[in-house]
């Protein structure tokens, strides 16, 4: 399967644990996303690579929350001191470059902080 | 306001019926406009593209009016099938910076 990939697909932590999630793209796609999805709501936008460079980051982002893109392949998506109201479904997509291309989601990562 | 409202529904049609939903976005700058299709405890998938001309794939019809700020999605002829949540999407100039309108739920009975 050559898709967008997500690990873990479910994780379980307790508040104040530090948690990472990783995504890997398509692999001639050079943008990548991620989003947070809670129930009864779309996706929100947490950040964005073109390549290894991040070029946006949401003001949902706090300090706690760091991802990574280090090769301009996969990325990992860090947070720190979990909070439960960080408890959702993280996604990932990616998708060639252009405002046109359809970006290409993963199963995502479903958090839960206990 | 959000930057993207959708009505929540749910939408609860018999097959063969046919029905719409409505987007409305509040930044002008926006440039790529989208329908999604997320199934339960799935992630979401294109549907299709909305182009300022309108279009239209099998049984879906996509319509963008730029004008009064709001893209609409037409179902004709439901099926089981179609019982999903879509998702209006809205990418900024640039490209990358993708808002997500919250869904409209839409079951389709026998």
């Amino acid at each position: 399967d050559t898709g967008v990939s997500q690990n873990p697909r479910h994780k379980i932590t307790k508040r104040g644990q530090n948690v990472t999630f990783r995504c890997d793209p398509i692999s001639e796609h050079n943008r990548l996303y991620w989003y947070r999805q809670t129930l009864g709501q779309g996706p929100e936008f947490l950040t964005y690579f073109q390549n290894e460079a991040q070029l946006e980051k949401s003001r949902l982002l706090s300090d706690r929350f760091s991802a990574e893109r280090p090769k301009g392949s996969f990325s990992t998506l860090e947070i720190q001191r979990t909070e439960q109201g960080d408890s959702a479904m993280y996604l990932c997509a990616s998708s060639l470059e252009g405002p046109g291309h359809e970006q290409f989601f993963g199963p995502g990562t479903r958090l839960t902080v206990l | 306001r959000k930057e993207v409202e959708q009505d929540p529904g749910p939408f609860n049609v018999p097959e063969g019926a046919t029905v719409a939903f409505n987007c409305t976005y509040s930044n002008s700058a926006s440039q790529s406009f989208f329908w999604y299709r997320q199934d339960c405890r799935k992630e979401p998938k294109l549907l299709m593209s909305v182009y300022s001309s309108g279009n239209e794939d099998g049984r879906f019809t996509a319509q963008l009016n730029r004008a009064s700020q709001y893209i609409s999605l037409l179902i004709r002829d439901s099926k089981l099938s179609d019982s999903a949540t879509y998702l209006c999407v809205v990418r900024f100039t640039g490209g990358f910076k993708t808002i997500f309108g919250a869904g409209t739920r839409l079951f389709v009975k026998a």
